[in-house]
């Protein structure tokens, strides 16, 4: 098993809704990175969990929280987004010393 | 931080060879990978090099030159499905953990 599963592929959600994303692998890769992508645009790192404990946060907006429950799952909580948060957020993992491997995404809108 | 760049765009017909050059900057360098995304869709992996030299992996090579801070990708008897966009990343060692940066991109066009 190669992949990595992110749900669900759309999500269309106001700016006062609460939202989650999520993302499974279980390749027992050990880091696992959150990045948002704009069109035309490369991804960004957002956030990186290396075995189950936050390492890396880019200066994420708190609107934005990350949540690993365990070393196969990684959720993105979302709450009051703006219309700029709209994007392509894609979830990836990885081994020490390999690939990223990245899931299909979530095509997220805020309207 | 890192500063990648690579062109924004480049054309090139069906059946043809095509190297797409990526160059950066970084304090910590431990790897550089080639990722092919098509619109609307995830990247993915094409070729990974970490030392100097040629990577080939059927019609796509990979070279990296550290020194030069200078990688390219080259891609062989162009198809159709080819047209994308290809992004470089370079990867380092940071707060415990591999970072992969992603360069902008280029956007490969592939006419017949």
């Amino acid at each position: 098993d190669t992949e990595v599963t992110q749900t669900p592929k759309h999500l269309v959600m106001g700016m006062t809704n609460k939202k989650s994303l999520k993302c499974e692998q279980h390749m027992g890769h050990r880091a696992m990175y959150w990045y948002k992508q704009k069109a035309k645009k490369p991804p960004e790192l957002m956030f990186v969990y290396s075995y189950e404990k936050l390492s890396i946060n880019e200066s994420v907006p708190s609107r934005f929280s990350p949540e690993c429950p365990n070393s196969s799952l990684l959720n993105l909580h979302l709450h009051a987004l703006q219309p700029e948060d709209s994007a392509l957020y894609l979830c990836a993992s990885s081994q020490d010393g390999s690939e990223a491997f990245f899931g299909q995404g979530t095509r997220l809108t805020v309207v | 931080g890192q500063n990648i760049d690579q062109p924004t765009e480049m054309t090139a017909t069906e059946g043809a060879i095509v190297q797409i050059n990526c160059t950066y900057q970084t304090s910590g360098f431990n790897g550089l990978f080639w990722y092919q995304q098509h619109a609307g869709e995830a990247p993915t992996f094409l070729s990974y090099n970490v030392l100097d030299g040629l990577e080939e992996k059927g019609r796509f090579s990979s070279f990296l030159s550290r020194s030069k801070g200078y990688s390219y990708l080259l891609l062989k008897e162009l198809q159709m499905k080819d047209s994308a966009s290809y992004l470089c990343a370079v990867r380092e060692w940071t707060g415990g953990s591999y970072i992969p940066t992603f360069g902008r991109g280029t956007s490969l066009i592939v006419h017949p």
